[in-house]
């Protein structure tokens, strides 16, 4: 079983839907990151957070420590919105302090 | 502005030929990351750093070597490259910029060996 669990691996919407994707982990971090990748590779952060909720414009995410589960929500989806999100766990303290770990990833398509 | 940059973006290379990919910040964060990327698969660590002078193998093992004589610099070295090294490689780095902890991600290295 890997540390870091992605629901779904696919997921296909029609533009304006509400989405969440999910993230449950095994083990102790010190904070979860969510991030982007679209087609060419790069990543962007789109989060990091250790507790409790963020939101960025028509991104919200929420963690919650005792459950060790994420979730990442869009509002009003859009077509732009469409790449691999990724959660990451960053392990907490000792000599893995720092090192990302990650899901597999969840291919979000969202269509016109 | 803070930042990371990796070059070059795109590599195409023979086999047995020796390639750097270079890797900045500009954040003055002090640990940075390689992670490797096979197409479809997860991202897994391969090197990391966590200053100057500090250098550790990843959770994936790799021929590549990384050195860090300056903070700000991190790059990855193929001494003599294979096609079982064509992958994308990505750069982190991690740590507080003014006040603020972060972690950031560089565009990437997409690397192919014929």
């Amino acid at each position: 079983k890997n540390e870091v669990e992605q629901s779904p691996q696919n997921l296909t919407a029609q533009e304006g839907e509400f989405i969440t994707i999910n993230c449950s982990y095994s083990v102790g971090i010190s904070a979860l990151h969510w991030l982007q990748q679209h087609p060419g590779g790069g990543i962007v952060s789109l989060f990091m957070l250790s507790s409790g909720k963020k939101k960025h414009g028509r991104l919200i995410a929420t963690i919650n420590i005792q459950e060790k589960h994420s979730s990442l929500h869009i509002t009003a989806s859009h077509p732009r919105d469409s790449a691999v999100y990724i959660c990451a766990v960053q392990n907490a303290g000792g000599t893995s302090y720092g090192k990302l770990t990650f899901g597999q990833g969840t291919i979000l398509t969202v269509h016109p | 502005e803070a930042d990371i940059y990796q070059t070059p973006r795109y590599l195409v290379i023979g086999t047995g030929k020796k390639i750097t990919l270079e890797c900045s910040q500009t954040m003055g964060h002090d640990k940075m990351y390689w992670y490797q990327q096979d197409p479809g698969m997860e991202l897994h660590l391969i090197h990391y750093s966590y200053g100057v002078n500090s250098t550790e193998k990843g959770d994936l093992s790799s021929e590549s070597t990384v050195s860090r004589i300056r903070t700000e610099h991190f790059p990855l070295t193929l001494e003599s490259a294979r096609p079982s090294h064509t992958s994308q490689y990505l750069c982190a780095s991690s740590g507080s910029h003014r006040g603020q902890p972060g972690y950031t991600f560089g565009s990437g290295t997409r690397l192919t060996v014929v």
